[in-house]
C-alpha cells in the first residue's frame, strides 16, 4: 500500500534556530512529492514541490526540502526558524502509475518559540 | 481571482438532517476533491472528479454523494447526517497535469448533533 508517513506530530524549535520536519514515503513508481503549511483556521497552502531533478527543492518563505531517494525521504527544512512558522505541516505524494490523488501524511505540529 | 471558495464556513445540523457544501472555483481546473480533515488523521480524501459530469470515490466514501454538473463547482452532500461527520471539510481543485500542486479552499466547519 502506498503512504506517506510524519513520524513527528510536534516539533518544537527556538526562532533562529534551524528546522526540520520529516516525511518518508511509501510508493510505487516515482513519487511527486509536495509540502503543504496549514495556518490556524485556514485552508492548506502550497509550499513547494518535486517532480524530477535537483534533489533539494526551494520553495516558499525560505522553505526547502531534500529528496532522497534511496532513503524515500523528502524532509523539510528552513534555515533559520521565525515564530511566524507555527503552523501545521503536510508533506503528501502522487505517484505516476495514480496521478490523480494525493496521498497525504497526518501532519506535524511546528512550534516555534521566541 | 477569488482561488477556491467554499459555502458555508460553518453548519451545526442534527443527526438525520441533509445539506449540501458548495465548492467554486475560478481557475479553469479540470480536477476538484473533497477532503475531510480530523484530528491525528490528516486530511481524508471522501470523493473526487477529473471533470465535468465524472465523479469518483476516495479513501472515505461513505454517508456522502457528490456531483459535478458544472466545470467550476463541486457539491458534497450528506443525506442523513451522523455525529461521525462532525469535521472540517476541505474543497481542492488543480490542473490536470500530474505535475500542479492543489489549491485549497478555507474549509467547512460542520458539526453533527
Amino acid at each position: 500500500a502506498q503512504s506517506v508517513a510524519q513520524p513527528e506530530d510536534q516539533v518544537n524549535v527556538a526562532e533562529g534556530n534551524p528546522l526540520t520536519v520529516k516525511c518518508t514515503y511509501s510508493v510505487s513508481g516515482n513519487p511527486y512529492l509536495f509540502w503543504y503549511v496549514q495556518y490556524p483556521n485556514r485552508g492548506l497552502q502550497f509550499l513547494l514541490k518535486y517532480i524530477t531533478g535537483d534533489n533539494l527543492v526551494k520553495g516558499s518563505y525560505g522553505f526547502e526540502a531534500e529528496f532522497n531517494k534511496s532513503q524515500t525521504s523528502f524532509h523539510l527544512k528552513k534555515p533559520s526558524a521565525l515564530v511566524s512558522d507555527s503552523a501545521l505541516y503536510f508533506c503528501a505524494v502522487r505517484t505516476t502509475y495514480n496521478t490523480d490523488k494525493l496521498i497525504f501524511g497526518t501532519g506535524t505540529r511546528l512550534q516555534v518559540f521566541p | 481571482n477569488a482561488g477556491v471558495t467554499q459555502t458555508p464556513k460553518f453548519r451545526v445540523l442534527k443527526t438525520g438532517q441533509s445539506m449540501t457544501l458548495l465548492c467554486a472555483q475560478d481557475m479553469n481546473h479540470e480536477y476538484m476533491y473533497w477532503y475531510r480533515q480530523d484530528p491525528g488523521m490528516g486530511l481524508r480524501l471522501i470523493h473526487y472528479s477529473v471533470g465535468e459530469g465524472t465523479t469518483a470515490k476516495g479513501e472515505v466514501p461513505d454517508g456522502y454523494n457528490v456531483s459535478r454538473l458544472k466545470k467550476q463547482n463541486f457539491l458534497l452532500g450528506l443525506e442523513s447526517a451522523a455525529p461521525s461527520q462532525t469535521s472540517v471539510y476541505f474543497c481542492a481543485s488543480r490542473h490536470r497535469s500530474a505535475y500542479n500542486e492543489q489549491f485549497f479552499g478555507p474549509g467547512t466547519r460542520l458539526t453533527v448533533l
